[in-house]
């Protein structure tokens, strides 16, 4: 049973690329949601969707940006890379969007790194 | 604002002794609660949610809403405890969880 799945699991960037992180949720579940967590910190919520809408986004720049598409799976985009978007990127599905016994399973994480 | 406090980064206990691992938050609604695990090399995963009431892996966790504490216990460590611990907040009204930096517990034979 495959869990939510990420790629790719490790990628070097240069400052000012471009970035795309891709997650493929748990078969069934309708909702993703994207963390960043930097070394040493906890992870930080960046945006949920659900049903391929944008329902939540935490306090991050315009730089991010996010899709869900039909099949459920999920994209993360980041513009213009800065050496502090170095950071763990966790993807994270659920089957229901916000609900009292809610599991969520987060993926392995891609690791960004930029130079 | 920083919503969920762990104020230890690492602890460090011999096996069979008693651990606790401290979470404060700072919420005035009704919160939701959650402790995540982090094994070396493993993904993150669910330990337990304050509203199941449950014990997993010998783990309780209880929400003290006087003291805005969730602290997670178990009476007697195992080596297999060792890992990394954050506490977890979702607000009632909101999607995301906000995560604590995390606790690293490493249980020493």
């Amino acid at each position: 049973d495959a869990g939510v799945t990420q790629s790719p699991t490790h990628l070097i960037k240069t400052r000012g690329q471009h970035v795309t992180l891709r997650c493929s949720p748990i078969s069934g579940h309708k909702s993703v949601s994207w963390y960043q967590q930097v070394l040493g910190q906890g992870p930080q919520f960046i945006f949920q969707y659900y049903e391929k809408e944008e329902r939540g986004r935490g306090n991050f720049p315009d730089r991010f940006s996010a899709r869900q598409f039909p099949n459920y799976s999920s994209e993360l985009n980041v513009n213009a890379l800065l050496l502090g978007d170095s950071a763990l990127y966790l993807c994270a599905s659920s089957l229901l969007l916000s609900s009292s016994g809610n599991t969520i399973y987060f993926g392995e994480g891609s690791w960004l790194t930029v130079v | 604002a920083q919503r969920v406090t762990q104020p230890e980064k690492l602890l460090s206990v011999f096996k069979g002794a008693p651990v606790e691992l401290k979470c404060n938050y700072s919420y005035s609604g009704s919160p939701e609660l959650f402790w995540y695990v982090q094994y070396s090399r493993q993904r993150l995963q669910l330990l337990l949610r304050h509203i199941s009431r449950e014990s997993i892996k010998g783990f309780t966790a209880d929400l003290n809403k006087g003291e805005t504490s969730f602290h997670l216990k178990k009476p007697f460590a195992q080596e297999e405890d060792s890992a990394m611990y954050y506490c977890a907040l979702k607000e009632n009204s909101g999607y995301a969880l906000n995560f604590g930096k995390g606790t690293s517990l490493l249980v020493t034979p």
